[in-house]
């Protein structure tokens, strides 16, 4: 167990839709990373917070946002949903943001499945 | 060409084998990250590397800068080692700001 919670597990929706994925990092971790692992595209970064404050973009789309509250858990909003959306979504905390980024430890993902 | 490639892609071995999966990537980077998936999708971060060589139980991470290579070796391979074994490589953005670009992972099974 790494100590990051991902929440919902599993989630099957529509094409169109808006759905909520929430994150809870490691005790004490500042820094939240949301990544997207797909079929034909492995994994990639998506977008990176470092106490509540946005640090790094990869390649996320427009159609998808993200946060991170005062708590330090962090949220990933994706809307107007595609079948491509169809992945794993993992999050990853870790201690720092910098200047050495350190270990990261990854939730458990969550399987969304868009139809 | 991918900025991280990992071979082999496939690799299956017997048990007590002595396993090395490579890694190699064509920019600078901050440090270089091996991962493992198991089969239910988990992933778990087995070693962060900047210089140097790395041990941890049966697992060993080297790298090499110079070469911009690096290796993760399974020593007495077991069945419960079979996953997918993901290399990552760091790069700084910005300050404060990092990225991770994953290679397209090495899928290892042990067979007893």
């Amino acid at each position: 167990d790494s100590g990051v919670t991902q929440t919902p597990k599993h989630l099957i929706t529509a094409t169109g839709q808006r759905v909520t994925l929430r994150c809870s990092p490691r005790s004490g971790d500042l820094s939240v990373y949301w990544y997207q692992q797909s079929l034909d595209q492995g994994l990639q970064f998506l977008i990176q917070y470092y106490n509540g404050e946005e640090r790094a973009k990869g390649n996320i789309l427009e159609r998808f946002s993200a946060q991170q509250f005062p708590d330090l858990h962090s949220e990933l909003n994706l809307s107007s949903l595609e079948l491509g959306d169809s992945a794993l979504y993992f999050c990853a905390s870790s201690p720092r943001g910098h200047p050495l980024s350190g270990e990261q430890y990854f939730g458990p993902g969550t399987r969304l499945t868009v139809t | 060409k991918n900025e991280v490639e990992q071979s082999p892609q496939n690799l299956t071995a017997q048990e007590g084998e002595f396993i090395t999966i490579n890694c190699s990537y064509s920019v600078g980077i901050s440090a270089l990250h091996w991962l493992q998936q198991h089969p239910g999708g988990g992933i778990v971060s087995l070693f962060m590397l900047s210089s140097g060589k790395k041990k941890h139980g049966r697992l060993i991470a080297t790298i090499n800068i110079q070469e911009k290579h690096s290796s993760l070796h399974i020593t007495a391979s077991h069945p419960r080692d079979s996953a997918v074994y993901i290399c990552a490589v760091e790069h700084w953005i910005i300050q404060g700001a990092q990225k991770l670009v994953f290679g397209q992972g090495t899928r290892l099974t042990i067979n007893p």
